[in-house]
């Protein structure tokens, strides 16, 4: 098993563009999940989805978007990008709910926004 | 709302050194308690967890214990490695969710 994927490891956007992070899971997970980690903060949560064409918003949805036609993928799209959404991006997947369940984590995407 | 509260570091130890991360949480209900770590360019991977008051969680020499009285969930390790060098998380799951701590990075040296 591959696990959590994420692709690119790396982009620099300019103000204005936009761009999808792309995640895939192939333990056959319910629950995926997006968070930010800015520097020297923990994690926040932008979106999750508790199944495939389910969604719901995080601590801080705004400027991004989700969707999840299928029970592997769950891409991120960012509309507009911003210097504010500088961070490195993590997608996550559970068996079910976070309560019990172990999440598990991808390498994580680093985006500057310049 | 539920919250987790972590020491700030870095913390930085001498190989063989005892291991102590505190960690407070805020919450309603009954909440499960995790240690999750990231290693240098990776992603988050779970050290250990608890579900429930007076459980211990352990894994690679550390670990923590459930204490509601003290709504507290410390990370401890007797004797640290180099290996160990790494941000430790702490966090809570409650409902759908995950709330995480902001992290203690710990360098441990020869």
């Amino acid at each position: 098993n591959a696990g959590v994927t994420q692709t690119p490891k790396f982009r620099i956007l300019k103000i204005g563009q936009s761009m999808t992070l792309q995640c895939a899971q192939d333990m056959n997970h319910n629950y995926m999940y997006w968070y930010r980690q800015d520097p020297g903060m923990g994690l926040k949560l932008i979106y999750y989805s508790v199944g495939a064409g389910i969604t719901d918003k995080g601590e801080v949805p705004n400027g991004y978007n989700v969707s999840r036609s299928t029970t592997e993928d769950f891409p991120l799209r960012l509309e507009l990008a911003a210097p504010s959404q500088t961070s490195v991006y993590f997608c996550a997947s559970s068996v079910n709910r976070g309560l019990y369940n172990e999440q598990f984590f991808g390498p994580g995407t680093r985006l500057t926004v310049l | 709302g539920d919250s987790v509260t972590q020491m700030e570091g870095p913390v930085t130890l001498s190989e063989e050194a005892f291991l102590t991360i505190n960690c407070t949480y805020t919450a309603t209900g009954y909440p499960s308690l995790f240690w999750y770590v990231q290693y240098p360019g990776e992603g988050l991977q779970l050290l250990l967890k608890a579900t429930k008051a007076d459980d211990k969680g352990s894994n690679k020499g550390f670990e923590a214990t459930y204490r509601k009285e003290t709504t507290s969930f410390h990370l401890e390790k007797g004797s640290v490695q180099v290996s160990d060098s790494a941000v430790y998380f702490c966090a809570l799951g409650n409902t759908d969710k995950l709330i995480f701590g902001t992290g203690t990075r710990l360098q441990v040296f020869p």
